[in-house]
This record gives structure tokens, sequence and C-alpha cells, in this order.
């Protein structure tokens, strides 16, 4: 099966502690992309990738890294110098009609 | 700074009818625009994508785009309760990285 996947559904995390998000995709997109969204508030950009083993900042790079090794996968740190780390976190990968983005299920991180 | 513009909603239709989603953005450069229908606790699926002027339409969908009052609709014939979720506008606009800036998403409800 074509897709994205995202790991771990669900993930709690302690203040002070940084907490690695995955995402694979297996669809030969280029494009890789990380939102935040917020209840009531849209999807908010964080890092994206055009290629391997480049990317750039979004909207809310702050408190975030991430890595580009491999096509297929597009890591998300979220650190502990990110003051409201609670939200749901989804992952895309842009295909090549009309440049459209594909997310994956997302992972929802709570923060203790 | 690009901004699309949705109405929260809730937008309650009876089942059956036609339910009518608006979206107007503020970069007259922006090239596509793209629904997304998102159910509470899931992540965004791509309904349909439009580029140029007029309307497109895939079965009981339409979007309509009409880039002189920067405004573009979605429309959903014969509602279903199961058409009950967030939809979510976005828009592509010229420029690096092929990011899309969303809208806060309008919520239908279609009743029975």
């Amino acid at each position: 099966d074509g897709g994205i996947t995202q790991s771990p559904k669900y993930l709690f995390r302690k203040e002070g502690q940084n907490v690695t998000l995955s995402c694979e995709q297996n669809l030969n997109h280029d494009a890789m992309y990380w939102y935040r969204q917020d209840p009531g508030q849209g999807l908010r950009l964080i890092y994206y990738s055009q290629i391997v083993n480049d990317f750039q900042k979004g909207d809310i790079a702050e408190g975030y890294s991430v890595s580009r090794e491999k096509k297929e996968s597009f890591p998300l740190t979220v650190t502990s110098a990110q003051k409201n780390p609670t939200a749901f976190y989804l992952c895309a990968s842009r295909g090549t009609e009309a440049d459209t983005q594909y997310f994956g299920p997302g992972t929802r991180l709570t923060v203790l | 700074q690009k901004e699309v513009e949705q109405n929260s909603g809730p937008l309650s239709v009876p089942e059956g009818a036609i339910a009518s989603l608006n979206c107007t953005y503020s970069d007259r450069g922006s090239q596509s625009f793209f629904w997304y229908r998102q159910y509470s606790g899931k992540s965004p699926e791509l309904i349909m994508f439009i580029y140029s002027n007029g309307d497109k339409e895939d079965g009981r969908f339409t979007a309509q785009l009409n880039k002189a009052s920067q405004y573009v609709s979605l429309l959903i014939r014969d509602s279903q309760p199961s058409d009950s979720a967030t939809y979510l506008c976005a828009v592509k606009s010229w420029g690096g990285g092929n990011k899309l800036t969303f809208g806060t998403g309008t919520q239908l409800k279609v009743e029975l």
C-alpha cells in the first residue's frame, strides 16, 4: 500500500524532554512537510524539505528540529525549547499533480 | 501576511440539501486552491483542487474559483450525514517551497 505513516499515534512527554515524531512515505515524493494543528486554528507550517539533505524553516520553527537523510523519512524533534508543544502534528508529502499535499494520520502530543 | 479566511460555522444543512462553503484569500498571486475534509480527531483528506477560474465538478462536489474576487467555494450536493466534518481551504501562492496557507476551517453539520 502506498501512503504516509506517522508514529506514534499518541505521545506523552514530560516537561524538559525532547521527543521525536516519525514520518515515513513510500509515494516516492520529493517534498515533505510538518504542520501543527491546535484547536480552532488552521494548520501552521513548522518545517519543510524539498529534497534529501535540505530543509527550510516554516512559520513556527522555534523549538523544533528536523532531518532529511532519506527520501522516505522526515522525522521531527520537539525540543524542550518549545513552550507549548501540546498539539496535533501532521506530516505531509507533495505529489506532482497541482503540487497537492497528502497527509499522514497524525501524532497527538501531550505534555504532562 | 498571506491570509485565508473561512467562516468557522457550524453550518447546518438538512440531509439532501446543497451545502455551500466559502473561502477568501488575500494574495492575488495565489495559484492553486485546495479543499480538504477533516473528521474530528483525524487528519485532512483531499477532496479536490482547482486552479482555473470557473467550476470543477467531481461527483457530488463542485469547486468554484473566482480569482478577480479572490474567492473559492465548495458546493456539496445531496448532503449526507457522513459529510459532517470540518472543511479546510488551502491556497498555494507563488514562491519557494510550494507552501500552502490554510484557513481555520468551516464545520459542516448535515442533519437528518
